[in-house]
């Protein structure tokens, strides 16, 4: 399977606390995304990096890549109980038109306030 | 504002009787995409379409049909609903730029119950 295996299923922290979620693919990419789900609502995309990138950031996100592990992480830093949702990874895999993006199962992140 | 729209949001229905599920988007994007998301197996591409009257059946398409006549929607037709169609669904679309696909943009869901 194509798809992403995000790491760890479920993260609790404090507000204020750094979060740090790891997703993990098994076939080569185009690029890699992370996505953000508040209970029964729609995904909301928040950052996109590409194969030949290694680190993006945006606002307290950071996320890296390593093609060589074939793995992300995605960091938030200084937590807010606002960040509380579930996190997913997505994979895009091939080029062009017929590329195919694969959605992992999704990290629960609770941040105590 | 740039929005995916799905109707309905809720809907209760019973086995076999045939529902079409709305999506439409406003930001003239090529690519649109039907998922379902169940508790423990994440979201699965049910069928997806790279432009108006080109549709493909992603990774579970049975059971359901869509159709393309317009950029901006793109409806699911469930012929026959069964129990085991009972799913949180969402429609997505993305624009098409410089080669490949841009993020995808959800719609809010809609969550159907097939008694």
């Amino acid at each position: 399977s194509q798809q992403g295996e995000e790491d760890p299923q479920a993260l609790s922290i404090q507000e204020g606390e750094n979060a740090t979620m790891n997703c993990s693919y098994k076939t080569s990419i185009n690029n890699l995304q992370w996505y953000r789900q508040n209970s029964g609502r729609g995904l909301v995309h928040l950052i996109l990096i590409r194969s030949n990138e290694r680190e993006k950031h945006s606002g307290r996100l950071r996320v890296t890549l390593d093609t060589s592990k074939k793995s992300s992480s995605l960091l938030i830093t200084a937590s807010r109980a606002a960040d509380t949702a579930s996190y997913f990874c997505a994979t895009r895999h091939g080029n062009g038109a017929n590329s195919k993006l694969t959605f992992g199962k999704g990290i629960t992140l609770s941040v105590r306030p | 504002e740039a929005q995916v729209t799905q109707n309905p949001r809720y809907l209760i229905t019973v086995t076999g009787k045939k529902l079409t599920v709305t999506c439409s988007q406003n930001m003239n994007h090529e690519y649109m995409s039907w998922y379902r998301q169940d508790p423990g197996l994440g979201l699965r591409q049910i069928y997806y379409s790279m432009n108006v009257e080109v549709t493909d059946k992603g990774d579970v398409p049975e059971g359901y049909k869509v159709s393309r006549k317009e950029k901006r929607n793109f409806p699911l037709i469930l012929e026959s609903p069964s129990p085991n169609q009972t799913s949180l669904y969402f429609c997505a679309s993305s624009l098409w730029a410089s080669g490949t696909y841009n993020e995808q943009f959800f719609g809010p869901g809609t969550r159907l119950t097939v008694l």
